[in-house]
């Protein structure tokens, strides 16, 4: 099972939007709705911030939305700050009743 | 509220079995609905998953994986467990144990991970 595809790295300056995509197959993304997406700062675990495509758990900020169409997935963040900085990893459950992680996307607030 | 903490040794030689412990505080292990999971960071590197196992004890694990783990589960000590033999220098990583939610499948809890270097 190969790794989800994503940007090494996406950037935008202080209010800006930033869309990150994650790439499967039909074999996860494809066919289960069931991509999540993960918020890690430096030297900290993963914080879960999407959950089933598009929904935010309580308490994680409506900046944040996700949106899936055919095999791939996306992570919008609108009003860029400071905090959003951070890498992003999807996920996705698969057809081998596993879960595929993303490559991992760095986002820069200029 | 549910806290999830790895503990186990931090060095491990070459060939040898790795293994962690995650204690899990704050909630019952053998609450139906959550499979309890290992998930895996090499330094400087993105996450792989490695498997999980639920209260029963049954278990599912990354095939990539599949011939080097077992996972074993003490809900008396609100516990579970992976064995990793085997083990190289590309096996070093930070572990996180964490909380997987059935019929939705994301991770909804990490502990704070435990790095482990293989190295003799």
């Amino acid at each position: 099972q190969s790794a989800l595809a994503q940007p090494a790295s996406v950037s935008g300056s202080p209010g800006q939007s930033v869309i990150i995509s994650c790439t499967g197959t039909s074999s996860d993304i494809g066919t289960f709705n069931y991509v999540s997406w993960y918020q890690q700062h430096p030297g900290k675990a993963p914080k879960l911030i999407i959950f089933d495509v598009r929904n935010r758990p309580s308490g994680v900020s409506s900046r944040l939305s996700g949106s899936k169409s055919g095999n791939t997935a996306s992570l919008t963040i609108s009003g860029l700050q400071a905090e959003d900085e951070a890498d992003y990893y999807c996920s996705s459950y698969t057809n081998l009743n596993t879960h595929v992680f993303g490559t991992g996307t760095k986002v820069t607030v200029l | 509220q549910v806290q999830l903490q790895e503990s186990g040794p931090g060095l491990v030689k070459p060939s040898q079995t790795l293994s962690l412990t995650c204690t899990v505080s704050g909630a019952s292990i053998s609450t139906p609905g959550y499979y309890w999971s290992w998930i895996r960071q090499p330094p400087g590197r993105g996450l792989e998953y490695i498997g999980y196992i639920y209260y029963t004890g049954s278990t599912n694990v990354n095939p990539s994986l599949k011939s080097r783990v077992t996972m074993s589960v003490d809900t008396s000590k609100s516990q579970f467990s992976l064995n990793m033999s085997s083990v190289t220098a590309a096996d070093t990583a930070v572990y996180y144990c964490g909380r997987d939610v059935w019929d939705s499948w994301n991770f909804d809890l990490w502990g704070r991970g435990a790095l482990v270097t293989v190295s003799s």
